[in-house]
C-alpha cells in the first residue's frame, strides 16, 4: 500500500515559470519533510513541517501542511535551473515509530534555461 | 569531515562476492539508518539503529547483514546478493531514534553482476 502519492511524478518547466508539487496520503502524520535530491547525491532536507495548516517559507520555496496532516504542497516560484532535482516528501507517524519516515515516489523537476 | 559519508561510493560485485559498505557520520547523532532506494519506487528502511542497538530491521532478507559498533559508524555487509539488489543505498542519520529530520549520507551505488 502506497502511503504517500506524490504528483506529478514528473515535471519539466521553464526559468521562470511557477509550480507546485503535491503529496496526499489518506493517513495522518504528526510531522511531513521535504527534501531535494541531485543525481549521484543523497537527498538533502528542505523543510519539516509539524502543525496542521502550516506555511514555511524558504527563499522561493513555500511548503505548506493541509488542516488535517494528511497532504503537503510545495510550490516554487520563478524556478531557476538550480531548483532542478528529485522532490521527496517524507512522512512520520507518532512517537512509537517515530524513527521511521514513510517516503513518497517523489516528483522529478527539470527546470531549463 | 563534515556531515555524512559513505564508502565506496560506487561498487560492482558478482553475485559470490561478499563486501561491504560503510558510512560515517559526524553529526553527533545517536541514530543511524540503512535505506535502499531503487528507481521507480520509494526510499525503504532497512535498518534502524538507536544508540548502536538496532531498532528495526524491515524484513530485510539475510544476505544483508549490518553492524553499528558505535554510534559514529555503521556498516553493511553483503553476500550472495542477486541481481534485483542492484540499487542506491544510502546512509543517514538523526540525533536520536525519535527525531525525524534525518540527514542522508551521498549514497553507494551498487551494481550486482
Amino acid at each position: 500500500t502506497q502511503l504517500l502519492e506524490q504528483s506529478p511524478q514528473f515535471l519539466s518547466i521553464q526559468e521562470g515559470e511557477n509550480l507546485t508539487v503535491y503529496c496526499n496520503s489518506s493517513s495522518v502524520f504528526s510531522s511531513l519533510q521535504w527534501y531535494r535530491q541531485e543525481p549521484g547525491e543523497g537527498p538533502v532536507l528542505l523543510v519539516t513541517v509539524v502543525t496542521g495548516g502550516e506555511v514555511k517559507k524558504l527563499k522561493r520555496l513555500t511548503f505548506q501542511f493541509g488542516d488535517a496532516r494528511k497532504d503537503s504542497s510545495l510550490h516554487i516560484t520563478a524556478a531557476q535551473p538550480g531548483d532542478t532535482g528529485l522532490y521527496l516528501c517524507a512522512g512520520a507517524r507518532g512517537e512509537t515509530s517515530g524513527s521511521r519516515l514513510t517516503f513518497g515516489e517523489g516528483t522529478q523537476l527539470t527546470v531549463n534555461p | 569531515e563534515t556531515g555524512v559519508t559513505q564508502t565506496p561510493r560506487h561498487l560492482v560485485m558478482g553475485m559470490t562476492n561478499k563486501k561491504s559498505l560503510k558510512c560515517e557520520q559526524h553529526l553527533g547523532h545517536n541514530a543511524m539508518y540503512w535505506y535502499k532506494q531503487s528507481a521507480k519506487k520509494p526510499l525503504e528502511l532497512m535498518f534502524v539503529y538507536n544508540f548502536k542497538e538496532q531498532t528495526e530491521n524491515n524484513s530485510v532478507p539475510s544476505r544483508f547483514s549490518p553492524e553499528c559498533p558505535n554510534s559514529s559508524h555503521l556498516f553493511l555487509h553483503l553476500h550472495t546478493l542477486q541481481p534485483e539488489d542492484s540499487a542506491l543505498y544510502l546512509c543517514a542519520s538523526s540525533l536520536r531514534g525519535l527525531s525525524y529530520e534525518q540527514y542522508f549520507g551521498p549514497g553507494t551505488r551498487l551494481t550486482v553482476t
